[in-house]
């Protein structure tokens, strides 16, 4: 059964650091991953998807890698800014077909919290 | 087109009653989702939909627990006899089959059963 972990569960930066946040899956049979962020008491907003295929996406201050091999995907946040502060799921779309998609499975997150 | 919309987005109930959660999901999408999730937990899959048809319900979805989507649009679910541990944040996704299989979220609707 694929579990996807991430951590820290918590972090704290002061404004204008980098953020890496981490996260590993046990099975690399994967279709995609996707990350996410999360405002309190809101739903899911996505930020990137990386297909199995891929190494790499970026959009902006963000950039996320992809190790299918390794079982890691790793999100990087550059020049964090207050507004940054959230929590970053991610989520894999586990087999190898269409099938699959949709039914993620998602780690629990890392809470982010940018200091001004 | 202004994402997927859910309502309500919050709703407490007693023990023992009956809710009912709707979805809209992005008009071009043929492929609508329903997760919760609880305090400090990802997101978990209930079941899904392509057009009208409910292709899959993972095994949290109880007997309580039932999921329609009459015309192939808008979706409803609903919790007979709602327990205290029904308590949580009901999401709708939706996505098109092609090209990427990206998923987009609703805002959620939060439940508490009291």
């Amino acid at each position: 059964k694929q579990e996807v972990t991430q951590i820290p569960a918590a972090l704290s930066v002061p404004e204008g650091e980098n953020l890496v946040l981490n996260c590993s899956f046990t099975d690399s049979a994967i279709y995609n991953l996707q990350w996410f962020r999360q405002d309190p008491g809101k739903g899911l907003t996505s930020l990137l998807l990386i297909q199995s295929s891929q190494r790499e996406q970026t959009s902006g201050r963000l950039n996320a890698s992809l190790d299918k091999s390794s079982g890691r995907s790793t999100l990087y946040i550059a020049a964090s800014q207050p507004g940054d502060s959230a929590t970053y799921l991610c989520a894999v779309t586990p087999g190898w077909t269409t099938d699959s998609w949709g039914k993620l499975q998602f780690g629990a997150g890392t809470q982010v919290v940018v200091t001004p | 087109d202004t994402g997927v919309s859910q309502d309500p987005r919050h709703k407490i109930t007693k023990r023992g009653q009956n809710v009912t959660f709707r979805c809209d999901p992005i008009s071009e999408h043929n492929r609508l989702y329903w997760y919760r999730q609880t305090l400090g937990q990802g997101p978990e899959f209930l079941t899904y939909f392509q057009n009208e048809a409910q292709l899959e319900k993972s095994r949290l979805l109880s007997d309580r627990f039932s999921a329609e989507r009459p015309k192939g649009s808008f979706s409803t679910l609903e919790i007979q006899r709602t327990e205290q541990g029904d308590s949580a944040m009901y999401l709708c996704a939706s996505n098109r089959q092609y090209p990427t299989g990206e998923l987009f979220f609703g805002s959620g609707t939060q439940l508490s059963v009291l």
